[in-house]
């Protein structure tokens, strides 16, 4: 699996994007690049997954340069209950561990 | 639709009690299915996992173990809980072979007095 190395914690205002940057300088050929968001006192859950260049959904944009060996989720216009932990995963679709780091607290202040 | 369902909630165990933890899944057949524990403020450390009925993985020496006794069916066990055992514990499953996309149950907050 792929060390990924992100911010401890960010902080932003509502209304604002945030973008959040992951290091994955080890990443492989068969690796992707996952996101997860998690609340106080809840499961993680997933926010988007995407390979290279970009991939956008209703919730973010994830942007991945040629090299892939970083990525950078992108929250647009946040709000108060954007406040969360986000994490940056890095692995072979068939991996069968799903490890986590200490991912990135951002804090959306009014 | 698949779901998870974890349970109990919250649990308040005396040390040196033993622990019971159980996760099902629905909706889908062999999933790779997690145990996890989040220390307050900290992230997610996982315990065990497992591929397959009986086949499970442990990731970090404690005093808990885990089971899979059924396809859909994971448990996160102690014989005797430490104070050190408090946390939030999260069962999750992921579809093998499939996206990297994991699916959380609600967690336990288990505290050891």
């Amino acid at each position: 699996l792929a060390k990924t190395t992100q911010p401890i914690s960010m902080d932003s205002y509502e209304g604002q994007e945030v973008n959040i940057t992951c290091s994955h300088n080890n990443i492989a050929t068969n690796d992707y690049i996952t996101w997860y968001q998690q609340f106080p006192s809840q499961g993680p859950r997933f926010i988007i997954q995407g390979y290279k260049t970009k991939v956008t959904n209703e919730v973010a944009s994830l942007f991945i340069p040629a090299d892939r060996k970083s990525s950078t989720l992108s929250l647009p216009r946040v709000s108060l209950s954007d406040t969360a932990v986000y994490y940056c995963l890095v692995g072979d679709i068939d991996d069968y561990k799903l490890s986590f780091g200490a991912g990135t607290t951002v804090t959306v202040r009014a | 639709s698949q779901t998870i369902h974890q349970w109990p909630a919250t649990l308040v165990q005396p040390v040196g009690s033993p622990l019971s933890l159980e996760c099902t899944v629905e909706g889908t057949s062999n999933p790779n299915l997690y145990w996890y524990r989040q220390a307050a403020g900290r992230g997610l450390q996982l315990l065990f996992y497992s591929v397959g009925i009986g086949q499970i993985s442990s990731e970090v020496p404690q005093n808990l173990s885990a089971s899979r006794p059924q396809d859909r069916q994971f448990i996160l066990s102690s014989k005797k809980l430490l104070l050190s055992d408090s946390g939030f514990y999260l069962c999750a499953w992921k579809p093998r072979g499939g996206p990297r996309d994991a699916f959380f149950g609600q967690g336990t907050r288990l505290t050891v007095v």
